[in-house]
């Protein structure tokens, strides 16, 4: 059974730096892309970023760009995201996401999801 | 960027048919597939796979589900709809970097 249990999550202040771990369970791990995709309280579903089985390469919205870094350790089969430069706009629940599909870039697994909130 | 276009809401009734639109600004469509996918999401859940590719059922979802369109049109339908079928729908395309759309809250009547 395919797992993605996130945790890290809190209350930070804007302006400070915070970072998601999640550990998948499941699957080969270093055979998927995977990814980040969060949700405002009351609001949709954000893509917030995407990195490659190998971690060779990263993917990012221009909401995120330079202030968020997707990574990954295949060996401990956990993702990661660090938060730096945090806004208010960023207060959402971030989901780990599984990429399926080679090429097709749909999100096939979620994990439950970790609440950050940025406040002062 | 790719924008969706759903509607907010739809109530149908139980046992009926659901038919719920996603419109986008450009073609998704590339080398014969149309990178279109639909998730359900219930309150305090996290968003569930149901259709990849525009018509591809994921799996483990009932066949009371299904997808169709291509380049800019697509739909998901439900039938018959169940009571356990209340829940927001969103569409995601990954033509370029993943977008999704606003969500579509299906109620009962």
């Amino acid at each position: 059974e395919v797992q993605l249990v996130e945790t890290g999550g809190g209350l930070v202040q804007p302006g400070r730096s915070l970072k998601l771990s999640c550990v998948a369970s499941g699957f080969t791990f270093n055979n998927y892309w995977m990814s980040w995709t969060r949700q405002a309280p009351g609001k949709g579903l954000e893509w917030v970023a995407s990195i490659t089985n190998s971690g060779g390469s990263t993917y990012y919205p221009d909401s995120v760009k330079g202030r968020f870094t997707i990574s990954r350790d295949n060996a401990q089969n956990t993702l990661y995201l660090q938060m730096n430069s945090l806004r208010s706009e960023d207060t959402a629940t971030y989901y780990c996401t599984r990429i399926g599909g080679y090429g097709s870039y749909y999100f096939d697994y979620w994990g439950q999801g970790v609440m950050v909130t940025v406040s002062s | 960027d790719i924008v969706l276009t759903q509607s907010p809401a739809l109530a149908v009734s139980l046992g009926q048919r659901a038919t719920i639109s996603c419109k986008t600004n450009q073609n998704v469509d590339y080398y014969g597939n149309s990178y279109m996918h639909w998730y359900q999401q219930k309150p305090g859940q996290q968003p569930k796979l149901l259709i990849y590719l525009a018509s591809n059922l994921a799996s483990g979802i009932p066949a009371r589900f299904s997808g169709r369109g291509s380049g800019t049109d697509f739909t998901l339908t439900i039938d018959p709809v169940e009571a356990d079928d209340t829940a927001t729908y969103y569409c995601q395309q990954s033509r370029n970097l993943p977008t999704f759309g606003a969500g579509t809250k299906l109620e009962l009547k």
